[in-house]
């Protein structure tokens, strides 16, 4: 019972070329939440989304958009790919509320870019 | 100073020994939870809590709000429980978002 599926596992793409990740969930979770993760840095948030069409900055957006046109779906934009934006990429989804429940995360897109 | 500090960084004990990580904040929460990963491997949620303890299997968790503190316990530990295993807190002022430990890296060796 898969509930938070990202589109690709492993992607590989060249300089300049816009890399489109997506994540969709069946949770009918109002955030979703866009993280790269590194080798000594951790997580680090780079979108997230309360609603649909809704979308904040997170530590690091700096050369990434989001879009969610619906509420399961949360895609994360790479308009001009570089070198320095390979990495893993989780995506995550967490109901709404303060006493919000269980955090759930996809298997991971792992995008090297040559 | 980060808000979520965990401690050890890293943890090497043999077969069965019983484990403890630690997780302290500074920050008045609303939910804490606890996240293994395994090496290649995606993010799994072990706990989300908001006080006392939980207890999955060999897995323990217990939160002290007062202290701010919570601890992960792994009774019996087996290779299998080598990860990395991460703490989040969800703020009280926060709806949605999460403020992450830097992890502690297990390794459990037969």
């Amino acid at each position: 019972d898969v509930k938070v599926t990202q589109s690709s596992r492993y992607l590989v793409k060249r300089t300049g070329e816009k890399v489109f990740l997506e994540c969709v969930q069946d949770m009918d979770h109002e955030n979703m939440f866009w993280y790269r993760q590194d080798p000594g840095l951790g997580l680090r948030l780079i979108y997230f989304s309360y609603d649909v069409k809704m979308k904040e900055k997170g530590d690091i957006p700096e050369g990434y958009s989001v879009s969610r046109e619906k509420k399961e779906r949360f895609s994360l934009i790479l308009e001009s790919a570089s070198t320095n934006q390979t990495s893993m990429y989780l995506c995550a989804s967490l109901p709404s509320g303060r006493w919000a429940g269980e955090l759930f995360f996809g298997e991971g897109s792992r995008l090297t870019v040559l | 100073k980060n808000e979520v500090e965990q401690s050890p960084q890293n943890l090497t004990a043999q077969e069965g020994e019983f484990i403890t990580i630690n997780c302290s904040y500074s920050v008045g929460i609303s939910a804490l939870h606890w996240l293994q990963q395994h090496p290649g491997g995606g993010i799994v949620s072990l706990f989300m809590l908001s006080s006392g303890k939980k207890k999955h299997g060999r897995l323990i968790a217990t939160i002290n709000i007062q202290e701010k503190h919570s601890s992960l316990h792994i009774t019996a530990s087996h290779p299998r429980d080598s990860a990395v295993y991460i703490c989040a807190i969800k703020s009280w002022d926060s709806n949605y978002q999460l403020i992450w430990g830097a992890g502690t890296k297990l390794i459990i060796k037969p």
